[in-house]
């Protein structure tokens, strides 16, 4: 099935590291096709915080991270900041699909 | 700097068609694609499709494929989303992103809201 599965929410109290996963198929993140993650804060556009799997562009503190393994990918953020608190999406391709696709979004409460 | 400015709120009623433009400035147009987004209120990220904005060749969601028109006019550096025959679901803001692998940057969306 071509989904990109994020869990809704996600917590973590100021300084603490939280990860957020990105669960994908053989048509998609499985078939190597490279992962993206964004950021949207409310009532704005999102923005790009890591292509290929896990680079930063520039801008973006080093606390932001990702990594790819399988048919899953994960965004990681050390030393949470009040900042931080916004929704954040995953994307890839799918083959199937012939087409790019998200994840369902998670929130991040800090 | 990249900019992709995008067009104002439209109110649509249903079975209407809605033309969305997008205006990139910074950088080299038929260098890079453009994709198109939409988000329903309250909802996560939805992509729609994207043009190759060199060759023209476009690749739509297989759901929007018979409503969607992606264009792009090299002349005026603007790429257009047009969507017909609207229904009350198709509520949302629309963003158009530049497109190499990834969305870079994101214009800052339209809203589009269609009701009766």
């Amino acid at each position: 099935q071509s989904v990109l599965t994020q869990q809704p929410s996600v917590s973590g109290a100021p300084g603490q590291r939280v990860t957020i996963s990105c669960s994908g198929s053989t048509s998609n993140i499985g078939a190597g096709y490279d992962v993206n993650w964004y950021q949207q804060f409310p009532g704005t556009a999102p923005k790009l915080l890591i292509y290929g799997n896990n680079i930063r562009p520039s801008g973006v503190p080093d606390r932001f991270s990702g990594s790819k393994s399988g048919t899953s990918a994960s965004l990681a953020i050390t030393g949470l900041q009040s900042e931080d608190e916004a929704d954040y999406y995953c994307q890839s391709y799918d083959s199937s699909l012939s087409g790019s696709l998200f994840g369902g979004g998670t929130k991040l409460t800090v | 700097q990249v900019q992709l400015v995008q067009s104002g709120v439209e109110v649509k009623k249903p079975g209407a068609s809605v033309k969305v433009s997008c205006k990139t400035s910074g950088y080299t147009f038929t260098n890079y694609g453009i994709s198109w987004m939409r988000q329903a209120p309250g909802q996560g990220l939805e992509w729609m499709g994207w043009i190759s904005v060199s060759s023209g060749s476009t690749s739509y969601a297989q759901h929007l494929r018979d409503r969607l028109t992606l264009t792009a006019d090299t002349s005026t550096t603007t790429a257009y989303m047009e969507l017909r025959r609207l229904r009350s679901d198709d509520t949302a803001v629309y963003y158009c992103a530049r497109a190499n692998g990834a969305f870079d940057p994101w214009g800052q969306g339209t809203l589009v809201t269609v009701s009766s």
